[in-house]
């Protein structure tokens, strides 16, 4: 099974608009922490925004901000007042607790985001 | 700019060949991750290094080995080369060993093309 779910393969929105990219993530571990990564069409990644299992708050940095619902196992990325330079591809990656021996991210397939003038 | 360097930022090789990237972490960090992304296979997991001993294998082929130097920058050899192997491959270090909330910091990334 997937461990991480990025269901929208292309999304559009309209300049200045709010944007919602979704993930949704399979683990059975308590522990886990949950990140959000840009790659622009140059290639590289581009950490935005992390959410731990055990945050009580949304994560937010800047105009980012995570959408986390824990019992729907979901980790939504919302950016407000899109910007032509936030074109781009986006990944939703999560790391399981250390117990697990894993240190790794596993990365969703990703969402690639135009954004239109 | 990250603070990860990842050298070449392209290679082009035939089939059977075999190749070396390089990576050099960020100042200060001890772990490096190695990355593949290709189209159908997405972002996959290689294998983890910290403080010049291995920690974590993922999805790697007996085909590629990974090594971490006492300085701390990371080679990732890739040999008997198949069409399959192009893809673009990245390094990311972290400070520490990886808690939840580490933050890994990605370099540019080596585009590998085999021909």
């Amino acid at each position: 099974a997937q461990k991480i779910t990025q269901t929208q393969p292309g999304m559009f929105v309209q300049e200045k608009e709010a944007v919602t990219l979704d993930c949704t993530y399979d683990t059975s571990d308590p522990s886990y922490g949950l990140f959000w990564y840009k790659q622009p069409s140059s290639g590289e990644m581009i950490f935005l925004i992390y959410q731990g299992s055990y945050d009580q708050q949304n994560a937010t940095e800047g105009r980012y901000s995570l959408n986390f619902q824990k019992a729907r196992k979901s980790a939504n990325l919302v950016i407000s007042a899109s910007q032509l330079g936030d074109s781009a591809m986006y990944f939703c990656a999560m790391r399981e607790g250390a117990g697990a021996g894993s240190y790794q991210l596993t990365f969703g397939k990703g969402t690639k985001l135009s954004v239109i003038p | 700019d990250s603070g990860v360097t990842q050298t070449p930022k392209h290679l082009i090789t035939a089939t059977g060949q075999r190749v070396t990237l390089r990576c050099s972490p960020r100042s200060g960090d001890l772990s490096v991750y190695w990355y593949q992304q290709s189209l159908d296979q997405g972002l996959q997991f290689l294998i983890q290094y910290y403080n010049g001993e291995e920690r974590a294998k993922g999805n790697i082929l007996e085909r590629f080995s990974a090594q971490q130097f006492p300085d701390l920058h990371s080679e990732l050899n890739l040999s008997s080369l198949e069409l399959g192997d192009s893809a673009l491959y990245f390094c990311a270090s972290s400070r520490t060993l990886g808690g939840l909330n580490t933050e890994a910091f990605f370099g540019q990334g080596t585009r590998l093309t085999v021909v």
